[in-house]
């Protein structure tokens, strides 16, 4: 157990709809990531925020954004869901700002049909 | 051309063989981790390296800088080692999260 906790574990959803996915980082874990993993793609950075604030910016789509809160807990929300948004989304926490060990959580298993 | 090669694509190993996982990338690294992911999906972390070698029970990974080459071997396999094993490179000037992935090299172990 990586003490990274994501929910869902699987949403099934249709095109066009909007979800939210959850992560809830290690103990004391400033750093959340988030990847998208998808077959034709495989694993992709999408995002990361340190302590409140966003840090850095990979391949996120202009349909997606995350916030983190101040219990750092974060949320990725993916809108007008398209068939090629189905992936596995997981998240990863470190504590620190850069560098350091990463702690992925089990991943939420995005199906949009 | 991926930034991040892995090779071979698939292994097939019996139990108890000597294993090697190979990674080759292009760009300027300041790390490169070693990922392991099981069938369900979840990732594990093995390894992050810069320089040198590290060992963690029968995993050993080791990086040649100068070579743009790391490795990941497994000594003694045994079907639970049975996975996809992913290494990603962080970019010099990147944020640690900011990994190039390779595509994996999926491990079979028969006993």
């Amino acid at each position: 157990d990586s003490g990274v906790t994501q929910t869902p574990k699987h949403l099934i959803t249709a095109t066009g709809q909007r979800v939210t996915l959850r992560c809830s980082p290690r103990s004391g874990d400033l750093s959340v990531y988030w990847y998208q993993q998808s077959l034709d793609q495989g694993l992709q950075f999408l995002i990361q925020y340190y302590n409140g604030e966003e840090r850095a910016k990979g391949n996120i789509l202009e349909r997606f954004s995350a916030q983190q809160f101040p219990d750092l807990h974060s949320e990725l929300n993916l809108s007008s869901l398209e068939l090629g948004d189905s992936a596995l989304y997981f998240c990863a926490s470190s504590p620190k700002r850069g560098g350091g060990e990463l702690f992925f959580g089990e991943g939420s298993r995005l199906t949009v049909l | 051309k991926n930034e991040v090669e892995q090779s071979p694509q698939n292994l097939t190993a019996q139990e108890g063989e000597f294993i090697t996982i190979n990674c080759s990338y292009s760009v300027g690294i300041s790390a490169l981790h070693w990922l392991q992911q099981h069938p369900g999906g979840g990732i594990v972390s093995l390894f992050m390296l810069s320089s040198g070698k590290k060992k963690h029970g029968r995993l050993i990974a080791t990086i040649n800088i100068q070579e743009k080459h790391s490795s990941l071997h497994i000594t003694a396999s045994h079907p639970r080692d049975s996975a996809v094993y992913i290494c990603a490179a962080m970019n010099y000037g990147g944020s640690q999260g900011n990994l190039i992935f390779g595509k994996g090299t999926k491990l079979s172990v028969k006993p």
